[in-house]
């Protein structure tokens, strides 16, 4: 059964340093989607793709983060200038209509 | 935002017994709901969904239903077995974008 994977599992950051989390999401999957996750807080979502190009986005998804897939496989979420509140998991989904699919996310870690 | 709410933080249920997790939400704009299951160091897996034109959906031993003039959804899990101990979020969607979640509940199946 195909899956979405997430690389790295786990990045450790200093704070104001860029960070570039990668997503490998399923192939026919249309919808692209970033959650973060601060510890003991809800599951809250930051941005959606589709059709190469943000179709909503949180408050929190400011000018620091940025959304691109590239190739038509690789979908990257980039923090420009990491802060110690940017630590989270962070989880990639997608979905052809309603349902997502998380991948298992990556932890960043800002030091 | 407490557009979906999951109070109970934890519930515990006797193996081959039914676990009933509830949640409730406010925002009437809301047409699609999910439950995904979450265990530590992994992302959410997607469990069963349910439409607002329906007021029940079954998937094997997973049953939601949903009461939509109480705004109030649960997730009926009969028979319960130790592997699904795990923590169950409530999710919801409007228009089929991005999802809100609940705080989750903490489901421990005894043997």
């Amino acid at each position: 059964e195909p899956e979405v994977t997430q690389t790295p599992s786990h990045q450790v950051t200093q704070m104001g340093q860029e960070v570039i989390l990668r997503c490998v999401p399923i192939s026919n999957h249309l919808y692209f989607y970033w959650y973060r996750q601060i510890l003991g807080q809800k599951v809250e979502f930051l941005v959606s793709f589709y059709n190469n190009e943000i179709s909503e986005k949180s408050e929190i998804f400011d000018d620091q983060f940025s959304v691109e897939r590239p190739d038509g496989s690789n979908f990257t979420l980039k923090i420009r200038s990491t802060k110690l509140e940017d630590s989270a998991m962070y989880f990639c989904a997608g979905s052809t209509r309603d349902e997502q699919y998380f991948g298992p996310g990556t932890r960043l870690t800002v030091t | 935002d407490q557009q979906v709410k999951q109070n109970s933080p934890s519930l515990s249920v006797q193996e081959g017994r039914i676990s009933i997790l509830n949640c409730d939400y406010t925002n009437s704009m809301f047409d699609y709901f999910l439950w995904y299951k979450k265990y530590p160091a992994e992302g959410p897996t997607f469990l069963i969904s349910i439409s607002s034109i329906k007021d029940k959906n079954e998937d094997g031993r997973f049953t939601v239903f949903l009461n939509k003039s109480a705004k109030h959804l649960s997730l009926h899990i009969v028979p319960s077995q130790p592997g699904d101990s795990a923590v169950y979020f409530c999710a919801a969607s409007a228009g089929g974008n991005k999802l809100v979640f609940g705080a989750g509940t903490i489901l421990r199946v005894k043997s």
